[in-house]
């Protein structure tokens, strides 16, 4: 089945330790987002790619980083977490086939991450 | 600024009819999503309104008042499984950024 997969699921690291989280999708869509949710929040956009174009959000810190080498894959880079980093990250997947009527997401399980 | 109101949290009964609203204020407004996210699952689309009136998807309903910055989201024959967070999304632009609200806790009691 045609799907998004992160890996891994959990993520322990210790505070500054930096920490990289992938996502892969075999939808072959051409958009890619990388959300942080907080418990009992909505999901926080960071950032997303629309094919190689990266857009970032105003508001996501400079700690956070992102690589989409190609198509299928994509990476969060939090180069020293801290303790309020501690969050569920969700990638989610889209293609612009429908631009202009919806934009239906594909979510990812998501990456559980502790920072100790 | 930005923001999606709905409520925090809704009770209802087994084979009841709940409606949650979603008020907006954007910038731009391309689109009204909903999705629902089980406890430790990942969100999962419902529905999409881009015009005025409602869409139907089996038990589920959404409907669009764009003039009204309004929208909600209509589950019938509520069962058990149905308990979750539900979001009300809105894609402000032509581009694909998407604003989530806070999300809607629905408990399902028997």
């Amino acid at each position: 089945d045609a799907m998004v997969i992160q890996n891994p699921r959990y993520q322990v690291t210790q505070f500054g330790k930096p920490v990289t989280l992938s996502c892969s999708q075999t939808l072959n869509h051409n958009v890619m987002y990388w959300y942080q949710q907080k418990s009992s929040q909505a999901p926080k956009l960071l950032f997303h790619y629309y094919d190689k174009d990266f857009n970032n959000e105003a508001d996501t810190p400079d700690n956070f980083q992102s690589r989409r080498p190609n198509t299928s894959f994509c990476f969060l880079d939090i180069r020293s977490p801290g303790l309020g980093d501690a969050a569920m990250y969700l990638c989610a997947t889209s293609s612009d086939q429908y631009r202009g009527r919806y934009n239906e997401q594909f979510f990812g399980p998501g990456t559980r991450l502790t920072v100790l | 600024g930005q923001s999606l109101e709905q409520p925090s949290e809704v009770t209802a009964v087994e084979g009841a009819i709940v409606q949650i609203n979603c008020t907006y204020q954007t910038s731009g407004f391309y689109g009204l999503s909903w999705y629902q996210q089980h406890d430790g699952g990942a969100p999962t689309f419902l529905s999409y309104n881009a015009l005025d009136g409602l869409e139907e998807t089996g038990r589920f309903s959404s409907f669009l008042s764009r003039s009204d910055s309004y929208g909600y989201l209509l589950l019938q024959e509520l069962q058990m499984k149905d308990s979750a967070s539900y979001f009300c999304a809105v894609r402000d632009t032509g581009g694909f950024k998407t604003i989530f609200g806070a999300g809607t806790r629905l408990f399902v009691k028997a």
